[in-house]
């Protein structure tokens, strides 16, 4: 099965702006491949921020963007604020085969 | 945005087996897409598998084998079930109810299943 790779962890500051990546062992995401961006706090079940690469979420904030670039997916955070703190999980649709997904990265705001 | 309510998690002793289930009080929409999820404690997310409208499942390959999906043909009911059970199982399950084109729109709260002896 394919692995999904994502930074562990990232620090950015208030107010500043970062680029979480996923991608996969099998090489280059492509159009048939969708991925997802989940955000998950201490304690809660995870919510969708970003579907089929670049959809938002109807409660995702503005400050939130996604990407698919040079066959890596992206999730770019503009404007961080200390709630944006928590673990960012991606998942890549392989096709119409399994969905698997990436480690996490734990976003820290400092 | 119609709640999901999820129960059947509680000890289980190494062997056994698992059953979830989740419900959603919603009108029935033609296309939806059922998914579980698993969490555990400590560690990342683990797609287990989903089950779309018309029946058709898909499975972590790691699991297949000791995994079972059951929707209700109105797609408000969706259960999971989950055989030899060992402590690696150990997690908190989520299902999320969506659509073909946004698959992950309605999370349930979590159910915490621990195995242990």
């Amino acid at each position: 099965q394919a692995a999904v790779t994502q930074d562990p962890s990232l620090t950015v500051s208030p107010g500043g702006t970062i680029t979480l990546t996923c991608g996969a062992d099998t090489g280059p995401l492509t159009s048939d491949q969708s991925v997802y961006w989940f955000q998950q706090k201490p304690g809660q079940a995870p919510r969708t921020l970003i579907y089929d690469g670049t959809k938002k979420s109807s409660w995702t904030p503005a400050r939130f963007s996604g990407s698919v670039l040079g066959g890596t997916a992206a999730l770019t955070l503009s404007g961080a604020q200390p709630d944006d703190e928590g673990d960012y999980y991606c998942l890549v649709a392989f096709n119409s085969g399994p969905r698997v997904f990436g480690g996490g990265t734990r976003l820290t705001v400092v | 945005q119609a709640q999901i309510q999820q129960w059947g998690a509680g000890p289980l002793k190494p062997s056994a087996s698992l059953s979830l289930t989740c419900t959603v009080s919603e009108t029935p929409f033609r296309d939806f897409l059922w998914t579980w999820i698993r969490q555990p404690p400590g560690k990342g997310l683990e797609w287990i598998g989903d089950v779309n409208e018309r029946g058709f499942a898909r499975y972590n390959p790691s699991l297949k084998s000791r995994v079972g999906q059951l929707v209700d043909t109105s797609g408000n009911k969706f259960q999971l079930r989950m055989t030899s059970m060992t402590g690696a199982d150990t997690a908190v399950y989520y299902c999320v109810k969506g659509t073909q084109t946004s698959p992950f729109d309605n999370w349930g709260q979590g159910s915490l299943v621990t195995v242990s002896s």
